[in-house]
């Protein structure tokens, strides 16, 4: 079975902190997006990776793809409130379970 | 570009009712999925077109469940009859290749 895990499922940080999500996938594919889902609204599209060592930032995070070992990485950098929110990865049909991040102040 | 749209936004009924989804994707994206989204199973697909043809049905539930895209600009999925477990929000989503996804607002279908 195709499988895309995540992990940690759950994440409480407090604000001005560093942390990494995980992301496994188990097919061959070469690109990795990650989307970002507030409570009760839709997902919106965050970073495309499209090739072994890819690395695309936009503000506090930071996204990196090593397809070899068939792993995503998103990396927060001094956490704010704002960025509390569901992560998902998805390696372009199946998603992973999300993350649940909650950055206390 | 007003992005993928979805209809209803909010849709209760009836365990037994029939229920249809709607959808319309951004224009000139050539790829359409359908995803169920609930607290125990999180995010599944269901089915995806590719040029107004499946692709991969694989993850619609039941025979209760069926999808189509007549044309280019619209996409159905119904479920008839609805249960009870059904309830979920219902994403539409499209994509130019088939690969980053620009998801609607989501239809939350309550069976009562």
């Amino acid at each position: 079975e195709l499988k895309v895990e995540q992990n940690p499922l759950f994440l409480s940080m407090q604000e001005g902190k560093n942390y990494t999500i995980y992301c496994n996938y188990s097919t061959t594919s070469d690109r990795l997006y990650w989307y970002r889902q507030d409570p009760g609204k839709s997902l919106e599209s965050l970073f495309v990776l499209l090739s072994n060592g890819a690395v695309k930032q936009e503000g506090r995070l930071m996204a990196s793809l090593d397809t070899k070992a068939r792993l995503s990485t998103l990396h927060i950098t001094a956490a704010v409130h704002d960025l509390s929110a569901t992560y998902f990865c998805s390696d372009g049909l199946t998603f992973g379970k999300g993350t649940h991040l909650i950055i206390q102040p | 570009d007003a992005g993928v749209i979805q209809s209803p936004r909010h849709e209760v009924t009836e365990m037994g009712q029939e229920v249809t989804l709607r959808c319309k994707p951004i224009s000139g994206h050539d790829y359409l999925f359908w995803y169920r989204q609930t607290m125990m199973r999180g995010l599944e697909l269901l089915i995806y077109f590719n040029n107004n043809v499946p692709i991969d049905d694989s993850g619609m539930p039941e025979d209760r469940f069926s999808a189509k895209m007549p044309n280019a600009s619209f996409s159905t999925l119904k479920i008839q009859p609805s249960e009870p477990r059904d309830s979920a929000v219902y994403f539409c989503a499209s994509s130019p290749t088939g690969t980053e996804q620009y998801f609607g607002p989501g239809t939350r279908l309550t069976v009562t």
